[in-house]
């Protein structure tokens, strides 16, 4: 079975400065991976997926990730978080077409 | 285009209490889920639609049943609340095809005594 490690439950980051959100997978074969962000009260909102090639995938709001098959790894980045970034970010691993494994999420927040 | 709609948004429920949480996409998609978050435990799937008139069991099934009346609405049914269903509930749809974007609803943040 499928499933996703997310290490840090609270980040916290100084406005400006680089992100990086760690996941790690379990997964026998070769995954589709996403990062979803969920700002307070709000449902979750696609940042980025990774299907195959590239292992370097850029998403929206400047954050990209990198897979790595060696680490089990896919790791969100962003070079320089904005106050707006504040919120609990999600890495999720599919191995069917409907069905999603999402990890325990990632809070993050911002100080100024 | 309002994507995915939820209603309520809140409720609260007494034990053994039953109610039916509301779903529809004007997106044309033809998946649709339903998962509940949990503190600390990310988002687990209840069921899903692979398409209008099928429904399949997801991670957490038990005490819950849905209805997938058209292809645009599924709905979410709790027969007889417990304390356990606490919990802020996601609808999502998505076009089937090469793992789409899941789209997602605002939720549904539900309170049982």
């Amino acid at each position: 079975a499928q499933s996703v490690t997310q290490p840090d439950i609270h980040i916290t980051v100084s406005e400006g400065a680089s992100l990086e959100l760690r996941c790690n997978y379990s997964y026998g074969a070769t995954p589709y991976l996403f990062w979803y962000v969920q700002s307070p009260g709000q449902g979750l909102q696609l940042l980025l997926k990774y299907f195959s090639g590239d292992t370097l995938v850029q998403g929206i709001k400047g954050f990209e990730a990198e897979f790595k098959r060696s680490q089990s790894s896919f790791n969100l980045r962003k070079p320089s978080v904005h106050w707006s970034d504040a919120a609990e970010y999600f890495c999720a691993v599919g191995a069917s077409q409907e069905k999603l494994t999402f990890g325990t999420g990632t809070r993050l927040t911002i100080i100024p | 285009n309002a994507g995915v709609t939820q209603t309520p948004k809140f409720q609260v429920l007494k034990t053994g209490q039953s109610m039916t949480l509301q779903c529809a996409q004007d997106m044309n998609h033809n998946s649709m889920y339903w998962y509940r978050q949990d503190p600390g435990m990310g988002l687990r799937l209840i069921y899903y639609s692979a398409s209008e008139g099928t429904t399949d069991k997801g991670e957490v099934p038990n005490g819950y049943n849905v209805s997938r009346l058209n292809k645009r609405e599924f709905s979410l049914r709790l027969e007889s609340a417990a304390p356990s269903q606490t919990s802020v509930y996601f609808c999502a749809s998505s076009v089937p095809l090469a793992f789409n974007e899941q789209f997602f609803g605002p939720g549904t943040r539900l309170t049982v005594l």
